[in-house]
């Protein structure tokens, strides 16, 4: 079955630590994106990529670090220099990399928790 | 001021009923328009797309309001299982922009 993967569904962070969250889509889509979501508030871009090799800063940048080394996967790193990394994590892939008239799809999301 | 606003709810209906809410827009050279479902802790899922002309899917109708700045969607006949927060989303460039989202919940 196509689909995107997020894993692990649940990750825990000792303060100070490097956490790699990842997400891998076997449905040949060109773009990828990373949000976070707090409680109560919409989805926030992270970070986004429309090729293999190339990525973009989205609004909330600080903190994280991806690669886009195979079209496949599209890692997000949270570093120690996110002051509040404790949020739901989603990865989504969409075939335009514009992102326009076209759905994205969602992996189930990683849930990280700071210790 | 925020890019996509929605009235957070929660919208308590019972079943059968009908329930609308609106989504509103800053940026007027927004091109592309969709709601997306999302249930507890759980990833989003697409609900439909929003064409100028208005849409149906079934049960659900959605509008674009271009000059007002503002989609809609409206559920008839309400399901136990349209329980959900209903996303809001809007593109610009590669930009996918989402609102906070609107809780439905559905009592028997």
């Amino acid at each position: 079955d196509g689909g995107i993967t997020q894993s692990p569904k649940y990750l825990f962070r000792k303060e100070g630590q490097n956490v790699t969250l990842s997400c891998e889509q076997n449905l040949n889509h060109d773009a990828m994106y990373w949000y976070r979501q707090d409680p109560g508030q919409g989805l926030r871009l992270i970070y986004y990529s429309q090729i293999v090799n190339d990525f973009q800063k989205g609004d909330i940048a600080e903190g994280y670090s991806v690669s886009r080394e195979k079209k496949e996967s599209f890692p997000l790193t949270v570093t120690s220099a996110q002051k509040n990394p404790t949020a739901f994590y989603l990865c989504a892939s969409s075939i335009d990399p514009e992102g326009l008239n076209t759905e994205a799809f969602f992996g189930q999301g990683t849930r990280l928790t700071v210790v | 001021r925020k890019e996509v606003e929605q009235d957070p709810g929660p919208f308590n209906v019972p079943e059968g009923a009908t329930v609308a809410f609106n989504c509103t827009y800053s940026n007027s050279a927004s091109q592309s328009f969709f709601w997306y479902r999302q249930d507890c802790r759980k990833e989003p899922k697409l609900l439909m797309s929003v064409y100028s002309s208005g849409n149906e899917d079934g049960r659900f109708t959605a509008q674009l309001n271009r000059a007002s700045q503002y989609i809609s969607l409206l559920i008839r006949d309400s399901k136990l299982s349209d329980s959900a927060t209903y996303l809001c989303v809007v593109t610009y460039d590669y930009k996918l922009s989402f609102g906070a989202g609107t809780t439905v919940t559905v009592r028997a």
